[in-house]
C-alpha cells in the first residue's frame, strides 16, 4: 500500500486560514473513520493534533479542525498564529493487520 | 504524566540486527484499552509505521518490512522492543516508540525518539 498524499507545502499569513489535504483510497481513508493529523516542530517528536477524523485532544485549540469526504481527509488552520509553522502528517487505519499509513507530510509556513 | 522513553545503540553496522527498547512510565503497557507501536523517520523525510503489538504480545507488521522485525513485549518490566535485522543505510532514522488508542486508532503519546545511523 502506498504512502497517503499530501501536498508538500502550504503557507498562510498570520490571522488567515489554511487546509491542508490527504487523500488516500476507499481501503483506508475512505473505508475507516481513523484518520489522525500530527504536528511536528523541526527536532521534536510528532503531536497529535486530531483523532478519528476531526476530533480533537483536550489541550488542542479549536483553531484546528478537520473533516474527510470521500477518500480525502482535510485538515484546516483558522487564524493561523506563527507557532503553527511545521509538519503536519495524516495518517490512517488501512484495515487488515492493524496497518497503519501516514501521508508524506505538509509543510506549513507562516509569513 | 505517561511517558515513553526509547533506548539503544545510535550507531549499528550494515547487515548486523538494530535493537531498541521502548520504556513506559505512568501507566501499565497491560492497559487493554491501548497498545503500543514502534514508527521511524528518516532524516528529512516523512514518517512511516513499523509495527505495533497488544501486551497480549499480538503483533501487526508493516508489510514492507515484516521479513526483518520482530516486536516483542515484557510487561513485568513496563517495556516492549523492536528488533530490526539486516539493516541497511536506508535504516538510517529516528525511530519512535508511541502508544495507540485501541479503538480510536490514534498515537497520542510519543516518546522523544532516538536515532539510529547504520554505518561501519
Amino acid at each position: 500500500q502506498s504512502a497517503l498524499t499530501q501536498p508538500p507545502s502550504a503557507s498562510g499569513s498570520p490571522g488567515q486560514s489554511v487546509t491542508i489535504s490527504c487523500t488516500g483510497t476507499s481501503s483506508d481513508v475512505g473505508g475507516y473513520n481513523y484518520v489522525s493529523w500530527y504536528q511536528q516542530h523541526p527536532g521534536k517528536a510528532p503531536k497529535l493534533m486530531i483523532f478519528e477524523v476531526s476530533r480533537r485532544p483536550s489541550g488542542v485549540p479549536d483553531r484546528f479542525s478537520a473533516s474527510k469526504s470521500g477518500n480525502t481527509a482535510s485538515l484546516t488552520v483558522s487564524g493561523l498564529q506563527p507557532e503553527d509553522e511545521a509538519d503536519y502528517y495524516c495518517s490512517s487505519y488501512a484495515g487488515s493487520d492493524d496497518y497503519v499509513l501516514f501521508g508524506g507530510g505538509t509543510k506549513l509556513t507562516v509569513l | 504524566q505517561l511517558q515513553l522513553q526509547e533506548s539503544g545503540p545510535g550507531v549499528v553496522n550494515p547487515s548486523e540486527t538494530l535493537s531498541l527498547t521502548c520504556t513506559v512510565s505512568g501507566d501499565s503497557i497491560s492497559n487493554s484499552i491501548y497498545y503500543w507501536g514502534w514508527i521511524r523517520q528518516p532524516p528529512g523525510k516523512g514518517l512511516e509505521w513499523i509495527g505495533s503489538i497488544y501486551s497480549s504480545g499480538s503483533t501487526y507488521y508493516n508489510p514492507s518490512l515484516k521479513s526483518r522485525i520482530k516486536i516483542s513485549v515484557d510487561t513485568s518490566k513496563n517495556k516492549f522492543s523492536l528488533k530490526l535485522s539486516s539493516v541497511t543505510a536506508a535504516d538510517t532514522a529516528v525511530y519512535y516508540c508511541a502508544r495507540v488508542g485501541s479503538i480510536t486508532r490514534r498515537f497520542d503519546y510519543w516518546g522523544q525518539g532516538t536515532l539510529v545511523t547504520v554505518s561501519s
